[in-house]
């Protein structure tokens, strides 16, 4: 079975663009749930998603944003990026819940 | 929001030795898991253990919510136990990573 798939895996941008970044769940899990990791700030929670529907939402501003399609892939959106937004983002899939859960192996994004 | 401490934020080992890894947490919580991030960055589910004791060879876990702590045991280490061991707790949708446990584990 595939595992979580992240894309693209680097990443690099200027202030103000925007980015999209992908994330392929294990095939079956309806489950997807993005966080931000940074030497300062550590692992950070972002949003989670269940069946196309946003469940729960960390403590980000709005140009923080995310969907899931019905296929249950998933794709999040920084708008008017700033350089403190240089960060790895995972992604993690899992049948529902916490329980089980796998992640990707992450979208290193540089911002400059 | 709640609060989450680790200990040590630093260990290093001889392969072979077995350690104790703490996270304290500073309110009820609806679920605990433990999660080990490899050196290349790759985060791995190791237990769901919201109370209770589990084992999965030579790692164990447990979690006393009544007191707001686990643990996570490694026995026999290995060097491909090295890495970042973060607890991770949910309270309602609150979803909150502890600074984590980084290990080293020395041939």
């Amino acid at each position: 079975k595939a595992g979580v798939t992240q894309t693209p895996r680097y990443l690099i941008k200027t202030r103000g663009q925007q980015v999209t970044l992908s994330c392929s769940p294990i095939s079956g899990h309806r489950s997807v749930s993005w966080y931000q990791q940074t030497p300062g700030q550590g692992l950070q929670f972002l949003f989670e998603y269940f069946s196309e529907t946003q469940r729960n939402k960390g403590n980000f501003p709005g140009r923080f944003s995310g969907r899931q399609f019905s296929n249950s892939r998933s794709e999040m959106n920084v708008s008017t990026l700033e350089l403190g937004d240089s960060a790895l983002y995972l992604c993690a899939s899992s049948l529902e819940g916490d329980r089980g859960k796998y992640f990707g192996p992450g979208t290193r994004l540089t911002v400059l | 929001g709640i609060q989450v401490e680790q200990s040590p934020p630093d260990l290093i080992l001889q392969e072979g030795a077995n350690s104790t890894l703490r996270c304290n947490f500073s309110d009820s919580v609806n679920n605990l898991q433990w999660f080990h991030q490899n050196p290349w960055g790759q985060l791995i589910n190791l237990f769901y253990i919201p109370s209770g004791t589990k084992q999965n060879g030579r790692l164990s876990a447990t979690t006393v919510a009544t007191e707001r702590y686990s643990l996570l045991y490694i026995s026999s280490s290995q060097t491909t136990d090295s890495g970042v061991y973060f607890c991770v707790l949910r309270r309602g949708q609150n979803f909150v990573f502890g600074p984590g446990t980084r290990l080293s584990v020395l041939p």
